[in-house]
Order: C-alpha cells, then structure tokens, then sequence
C-alpha cells in the first residue's frame, strides 16, 4: 500500500488558520470514515489529535478539526499558539485488517 | 492513568535476535488491540502490525509480514516485537500504541530506539 500524500510542510502566524490535506485513495481515505491525526513533537512520540475523521479526544483543543471529501481529508488548526509547532501525520485504514496507512508527514512551523 | 511504557534502547550488531517489550497499565489490556509502528531516522510513521492481547491474533502489514513477530502475554499486560536476525535497515524507533477497533491510536508508548551495527 503507498503512503498517504501531505504537504511536506506548511506554516502559518499565531493566530492564523492552517489547514493539512491528506490524499488517499478510494480503498483508504475515501473507503472508510476511520482517518486520525496524530501531532509529533521533536524526540517525543505520536499523539492522537482526531479520529474517525473529525472527532477529536478529551484534552485536545477545538481549535483542531478534522473533516474529509472524497479521498481527501483535512485537518485544521486554528488560532495558531507556538506549541503547534510540529510534525503531523494522517492515518487510514484501508481494509482487510492488514492495511493501515501513514501520511509522510507535514512540518507544522509557526512564524 | 492509560500508560504503555516501553523496554529501553537496544544496541545490536547484524545477525542477532532481539526482543522489545511494552508493558500497560491503567485499563484492560485484553479490551484493545496493541500495534507497533516503526519510524526510521528522519522519517515518518510505519504501521507494522496488531495483535489482540486477547487471544493473540495478529495482522501484520504486508511490509513486514515474515519479518517480524508480534506476541503478548496477557498475565503480565506486556506485548512485544522480536526480529530473529536484524539487519541495518532494522535501525529505527518502535513504538507500540493502543488500537481502537478503527484504527486509531492512543496513547503511544514512548519508544524504543533500536541500532543495528556493526
């Protein structure tokens, strides 16, 4: 299975919006409502930041959603604070419980 | 407090066996699934794998399929990952992560980093 395809980077101000895509295909990202997102400081591991495509965990802040068209899901980070600075990666399911799939990754800089 | 914590880092040479663990705590380790995901130097995250500490059934990516075994033992809440002969490109950090039945991830273990050479 190929990777999912992000941004290799991106960067907004505090304060501003940004927005990652993550495209997939028809057997990943638009076959299933299952795409997370999951935010890697340096040197530390994953965290969860939406999952099933726009529900987001206790703790996490609003100013992340997710939302998903076709093969093309989406997260947002609004009101853009310097600890958003990071790494970000889409994950799909993509069938057969063998199939997980990563993004490659988006570097998230705050200006 | 759901916490995975894993075996610390290894340091091998080409050939050898090794086996990393991931100890949980905090909630029922036979309710969820554990997944290991490996991420090379500089490089992103790679599913690897799932077991359900259940009844350890596996599902392995096809990328690693034969490559690597992923057990558990359930009297102890600890899952692992073994390699019977590693090889440099086995050089990495390995987390191991909590598996909802959708896939998604959480929390994560802090990593082991695992160095092979020679």
């Amino acid at each position: 299975q190929s990777a999912l395809t992000q941004p290799r980077s991106v960067s907004g101000s505090p304060g501003q919006s940004v927005t990652i895509s993550c495209t997939g295909t028809s057997s990943d990202v638009g076959g299933y409502n299952y795409v997370s997102w999951y935010q890697q400081h340096p040197g530390k591991a994953p965290k969860l930041m939406i999952y099933d495509v726009s529900k987001r965990p206790s703790g996490v802040p609003d100013r992340f959603s997710g939302s998903k068209s076709g093969n093309t899901a989406s997260l947002t980070i609004s009101g853009l604070q310097a600890e958003d600075e990071a790494d970000y990666y889409c994950c799909s399911y993509a069938g057969s419980w063998s199939d997980v799939v990563f993004g490659g990754g988006t570097k998230l800089t705050v200006l | 407090e759901v916490q995975l914590v894993q075996s610390g880092a290894e340091v091998k040479k080409p050939g050898e066996s090794l086996r990393i663990s991931c100890k949980g705590s905090g909630y029922s380790f036979t309710s969820y699934w554990i997944s290991w995901v490996r991420q090379m130097p500089g490089k992103g995250l790679e599913w690897m794998g799932r077991i359900d500490p259940s009844d350890s059934y596996t599902n392995y990516s096809p990328s690693f399929q034969g490559h690597v075994t992923i057990s558990a033992d359930k009297s102890i809440s600890t899952a692992y990952l073994q390699w019977s002969s590693l090889k440099a490109s086995d050089t990495a950090m390995y987390y191991c992560a909590r598996t909802y039945y959708d896939f998604h991830f959480d929390p994560w273990g802090q990593g082991t980093l695992v160095t092979v050479s020679s």
